[in-house]
């Protein structure tokens, strides 16, 4: 168990809806990071987030958002869902930044219909 | 474009073989990331390197920093081992703060 909690571990919605992917940080972490694996484009760095501010952008789409909470938990917000938005979704905590190791979530695997 | 290649991308070993895994970026990164990915979807951090060589049972990670190339490597592989293995670093300097990652390489070790 890494310490990272994501919820759920399962979504399916259809194409055109708005979901929230959740994400619980290690205790005492306070980087969050998103990611996206897809089939045709692998693992994907997408928004990370430090002690709840913004701190880099990856290859995040414009009807996606993210926030992180003043207890360091996260949100990832996927709106007018499409087909191609079908992937899993992981979240991973550090304490710092790209100098301390990352500690990956079980993912959220989205299908959308 | 900072791309991370993996190699073989594929790989069936009997039980018992020593398996080598390489992983080669190409500007400077501060540090690089061995993970691995079972069937289930869970990924899990196996080493975090920035120099050196690191073991933790039967895994071994080596990184050659001058050279910008890594190795992980297993002695005695067991079926439990069969995953995908994924390369990631952190690429140094200006720009995205997370992790590149490699296409993975998909190991198989049969009984």
């Amino acid at each position: 168990d890494s310490g990272v909690t994501q919820t759920p571990k399962h979504l399916i919605t259809a194409t055109g809806q708005r979901v929230t992917l959740r994400c619980s940080p290690r205790s005492g972490d306070l980087s969050v990071y998103w990611y996206q694996q897809s089939l045709d484009q692998g693992l994907q760095f997408l928004i990370q987030y430090y002690n709840g501010e913004e701190r880099a952008k990856g290859n995040i789409l414009e009807r996606f958002s993210a926030q992180q909470f003043p207890d360091l938990h996260s949100e990832l917000n996927l709106s007018s869902l499409e087909l191609g938005d079908s992937a899993l979704y992981f979240c991973a905590s550090s304490f710092g930044t790209s100098n301390t190791e990352a500690f990956f979530g079980q993912g959220t695997r989205l299908t959308v219909v | 474009k900072n791309e991370v290649e993996q190699s073989p991308q594929n790989l069936t070993a009997q039980e018992g073989e020593f398996i080598t895994i390489n992983c080669s970026y190409s500007v400077g990164i501060s540090a690089l990331h061995w993970l691995q990915q079972h069937p289930g979807g869970g990924i899990v951090s196996l080493f975090m390197l920035s120099s050196g060589k690191k073991k933790h049972g039967r895994l071994i990670a080596t990184i050659n920093i001058q050279e910008k190339h890594s190795s992980l490597h297993i002695t005695a592989s067991h079926p439990r081992d069969s995953a995908v293995y994924i390369c990631a670093v952190y690429y140094s300097g200006g720009g995205a703060d997370g992790l590149t990652f490699g296409k993975g390489t998909h190991l198989i070790i049969q009984p």
